[in-house]
């Protein structure tokens, strides 16, 4: 069966500092990797995905950056983290989308990892 | 522009009740809408889905409507119980770029009391 990790679960950061946010997938080859920010009290926000290793797309201009070093490995960094950059940051992962572009799967998120920036 | 909305911010039922959540979408070329069930400190978890070309569909206990000619999609939920205490997302498929990307609505708090 495939499970998802993410790590730290939570991350307590001054403004300026570094960021990094690990994502793994196991059980699956070659998935869809995405990356959300859920804002409190709020929906999702896509902020990344990725097709494969080192093919990365950015849905929002932000100070976050996204990496996919292997396959089932995403991150997910900052250089200089914002106030702004506080929230709940969800993985997910997919079965590439096969079928033409009427056709979907399913996405599967993590656990999460609750960033708090001061 | 594309979006997904929701009537109502919070919503509080009796235990044994049914429940009724409400979804606004505008995309009229989404090909399927998704519910997702979010417990505090999780992620999302797939409910149920929608085909475009479907009005309803029923999975265990749940009940997903769509009237395209309104843009309205809700998730009904019978015999509420508290362990359906969560926020619940809807969501559309839009395509961009070769792939399906979800759009989610800001989600709406199913609160249940004994």
């Amino acid at each position: 069966s495939q499970t998802i990790h993410q790590w730290p679960a939570t991350l307590v950061q001054p403004v300026g500092s570094p960021l990094s946010l690990e994502c793994t997938v196991e059980g699956t080859s070659n998935p869809n990797l995405y990356w959300y920010r859920q804002a409190a009290g709020r929906g999702l926000q896509l902020l990344f995905y990725s097709v494969g290793i080192g093919q990365i797309s950015s849905e929002v201009p932000q100070n976050l950056s996204a990496s996919r070093p292997q396959d089932r490995q995403f991150i997910l960094s900052s250089k200089k983290l914002l106030l702004s950059d506080s929230g709940f940051y969800l993985c997910a992962w997919s079965i590439p989308r096969s079928g033409g572009p009427s056709s979907y799967n399913e996405q599967f998120f993590g656990p999460g990892t609750r960033l708090t920036v001061l | 522009g594309e979006s997904v909305g929701l009537h109502l911010p919070t919503l509080s039922v009796q235990e044994g009740d049914n429940s009724i959540i409400n979804c606004a979408y505008s995309n009229s070329a989404s090909d399927y809408f998704i519910w997702y069930k979010q417990e505090s400190g999780k992620g999302p978890q797939f409910i149920i889905d929608i085909r475009s070309n479907m009005d309803k569909r029923q999975g265990q206990r749940v009940t997903v409507l769509l009237n395209k000619t309104v843009k309205h999609l809700s998730l009904q939920i019978a015999a509420t119980q508290p362990g359906d205490s969560a926020v619940y997302f809807c969501a559309e498929i839009a395509s961009s770029g070769g792939y399906n990307k979800l759009i989610f609505g800001a989600g709406t708090r199913l609160a249940v009391h004994p």
